[in-house]
């Protein structure tokens, strides 16, 4: 057990619909990570937020949009979703926010868009 | 800008066999290097890293050594279990999000 939670397990939904997906980081650490595996693009940094704030991004779509909150609890936001957004949405975490140290992955949100 | 670059899979090994799975990297400083692991139906666990050149990382009979020269950080395990059968991915951080390889596939049989 990483210590980083993801809800849900598993969503299905239908195009042009809207889904949040959840995370809850490891006690103490600060940073959270957004990252997409699909089979055609592997594994993809989407976005990072350190202690509330935006910190890095990666290749996330317009449509896709995230926050983490007082808490640092991080939710992920997509949006008028499409076939080809079907994957496996990851959540990972870290004490610090400038890199160079590991990444802790929860089990992962499979969203399937139909 | 950075990336990883892994050998293709899958990787079919016998039980007991000796592995290698090769990875390089291209970044613009002095990343810190891992490997990962994949069981199916889980997320990703680390497996080991190396934060500087020449150091070696090990874990559970895995090792790679950061190799400056060749930029290289290539896995080995001397003998593979059934257990070991997982995606394997090769990583690098700079100062910010991991860069992933696209990971290798093992399968190990007895």
């Amino acid at each position: 057990d990483s210590g980083v939670t993801q809800t849900p397990k598993h969503l299905i939904t239908a195009t042009g619909q809207r889904v949040t997906l959840r995370c809850s980081p490891r006690s103490g650490d600060l940073s959270v990570y957004w990252y997409q595996q699909s089979l055609d693009q592997g594994l993809q940094f989407l976005i990072q937020y350190y202690n509330g704030e935006e910190r890095a991004k990666g290749n996330i779509l317009e449509r896709f949009s995230a926050q983490q909150f007082p808490d640092l609890h991080s939710e992920l936001n997509l949006s008028s979703l499409e076939l080809g957004d079907s994957a496996l949405y990851f959540c990972a975490s870290s004490v610090g926010g400038g890199g160079n140290t590991e990444a802790f992955f929860g089990q992962g949100t499979r969203l399937t868009v139909v | 800008g950075n990336s990883v670059t892994q050998m293709e899979g899958p990787v079919t090994l016998s039980e007991e066999a000796f592995l290698t799975i090769n990875c390089t990297y291209t970044a613009t400083g002095y990343p810190s290097l891992f490997w990962y692991v994949q069981y199916p139906g889980e997320g990703l666990q680390l497996l080991l890293k190396a934060t500087k050149a020449d150091d070696k990382g090990s874990n559970k009979g895995f090792e790679a050594t950061y190799r400056k020269e060749t930029t290289s950080f290539h896995l080995e395990k001397g003998s593979v279990q059934v257990s070991d059968s997982a995606v394997y991915f090769c990583a690098l951080s700079e100062r910010r999000a991991l860069t992933f390889g696209s990971g290798t596939r093992l399968q190990v049989q007895p």
